[in-house]
């Protein structure tokens, strides 16, 4: 079985301020990771993943997320909050040999107050 | 390219109704997922096609719901006697993998139900 909890289902940051997103998930095989956004009205797009090669992760629109097996964590950060940041994003986790259907968290809706 | 889209955007229908939900994944794209996204309850599988093979029911929550995918291409998911507690955001994603746990989905921008 496979799953996932994001901590805090809201986080607020000012402009320019540092973003974290956390994300702990639990697994019996090794995981594959994800973060989604997923912007008002709209359908969820990739940010980044991890499929076992680099353990520091990049994705788009200035976001990394480090895959720490000892913590069971995955987290996302962003140095520099911008307005347009402001979504919800969802962690996911899918193992090999598992499920090849992702698990999804509850999502954490991202607020960037000016 | 053309995402995946979905239609309707919004459905209200009444209580006891059937509705038809439709999906039109990335053009060769082989496998496609129905979700179900709750306020606050993050995205809850429904079913899984992969090619010509039989599709991964597991997630559908009742006998009231089914789906069914033509021609390896467009979705119908469709919801029978519709309760109050299907109100919910209906979510479609295609991949183009063969279903491997790496795969990125791409989703569409959903069909918000309401059952009065």
């Amino acid at each position: 079985a496979q799953s996932v909890t994001q901590l805090g289902s809201h986080v607020s940051v000012s402009e320019g301020a540092l973003v974290l997103l956390r994300c702990n998930y639990s697994s019996s095989v090794p995981p594959y990771l994800f973060w989604y956004v997923q912007y008002p009205n709209q359908g969820l797009q990739l940010l980044l993943k991890y499929t076992s090669a680099a353990t520091l992760v990049k994705g788009i629109n200035g976001f990394e997320a480090e895959f720490k097996k000892s913590e069971t964590s995955f987290h996302l950060t962003k140095p520099s909050a911008h307005m347009s940041d402001a979504a919800e994003y969802f962690c996911a986790v899918s193992s090999a040999g598992g499920s090849y259907i992702p698990t999804f968290g509850r999502g954490t809706s991202l607020i960037v107050h000016p | 390219g053309a995402g995946v889209s979905q239609s309707p955007s919004n459905k209200v229908t009444e209580k006891g109704k059937d509705v038809e939900l439709r999906c039109d994944p990335i053009s060769g794209h082989t496998a496609l997922y129905w979700y179900r996204q709750s306020l606050g309850q993050g995205l809850e599988f429904l079913i899984y096609f992969q090619g010509n093979s039989a599709p991964d029911k597991s997630g559908l929550p009742s006998d009231r719901f089914s789906a069914e995918r033509t021609g390896g291409s467009v979705s119908t998911l469709t919801i029978q006697r519709t309760q109050q507690e299907d109100s919910a955001v209906y979510l479609c994603a295609s991949s183009g993998d063969r279903g491997s746990p790496t795969d990125t989905q791409y989703f569409g921008p959903g069909t918000r139900l309401t059952v009065l």
